[in-house]
């Protein structure tokens, strides 16, 4: 069974603080992604990685940062937290290689970040 | 970019009844077609998908259509109950990223 983890389900901030967003995998999985969801927007993406040390920007990656120093984990950074962020934050990760195919996503639990 | 528009963004329906939610995708060359359900305070989890190379699938209660032409695909809840109450997302994707929806929020009434 595929578990996605997040490191924090509810997280508070203050403006301007630098915000570590953790998301780990045990399935072995080559691709990793971090989403913002919002209520009438859906799921949109920021970043995503095909492997380590590799990253990729997603539609809305004004603002963040992301790591991927280990296969099992990857990290989304808000370098100055702004009220603007205040949202869900949802990881996925799925199998395959960067390819013509595309595999199921898993999702994490979610952290529900809030910046005051 | 991709670009995947659904409606309705709410739906209720009589438990019992069916439930069809819509969407469309304006990137051609799309060839992969999630859907996904979210239960309140829950991960989203896949419930069906299906490939440019297929026309319909289905899974018990729940089928999904693929019209490559007009780019548009559906879901189909058929019998529908109270568990089936939660938030669903279409998605679309060449290769490996998603681009989802706005989600329906869907209500069975007892």
């Amino acid at each position: 069974d595929v578990k996605v983890t997040q490191s924090s389900r509810y997280l508070v901030k203050r403006t301007g603080e630098k915000v570590f967003l953790e998301c780990v995998q045990d399935m072995d999985h080559e691709n990793m992604f971090w989403y913002r969801q919002d209520p009438g927007l859906g799921l949109r993406l920021i970043y995503f990685s095909y492997d380590v040390k590799m990253k990729e920007k997603g539609d809305i990656p004004e603002g963040y940062s992301v790591s991927r120093e280990k296969k099992e984990r990857f990290s989304l950074i808000l370098e100055s937290a702004s009220t603007n962020q205040t949202s869900m934050y949802l990881c996925a990760s799925s199998l395959s290689p960067s390819s013509l195919s595309t595999d199921t996503q898993y999702f994490g639990p979610g952290t529900r970040l809030t910046v005051l | 970019g991709e670009n995947v528009e659904q409606h309705p963004s709410t739906l209720s329906v009589q438990e019992g009844d069916s439930a069809v939610i819509k969407c469309t995708y304006s990137d051609s060359a799309s060839n992969y077609f999630p859907w996904y359900k979210q239960e309140l305070g829950k991960r989203p989890q896949l419930i069906i998908d299906i490939r440019s190379n297929v026309g319909e699938k289905k899974d018990q209660r729940i089928a999904v259509t693929l019209n490559k032409t007009a780019k548009h695909f559906s879901l189909h809840i058929t019998e529908t109950q109270p568990e089936d109450s939660a938030v669903y997302f279409c998605a679309a994707s060449y290769r490996e990223k998603l681009t989802f929806g706005t989600g329906t929020r869907l209500t069975i009434i007892p």
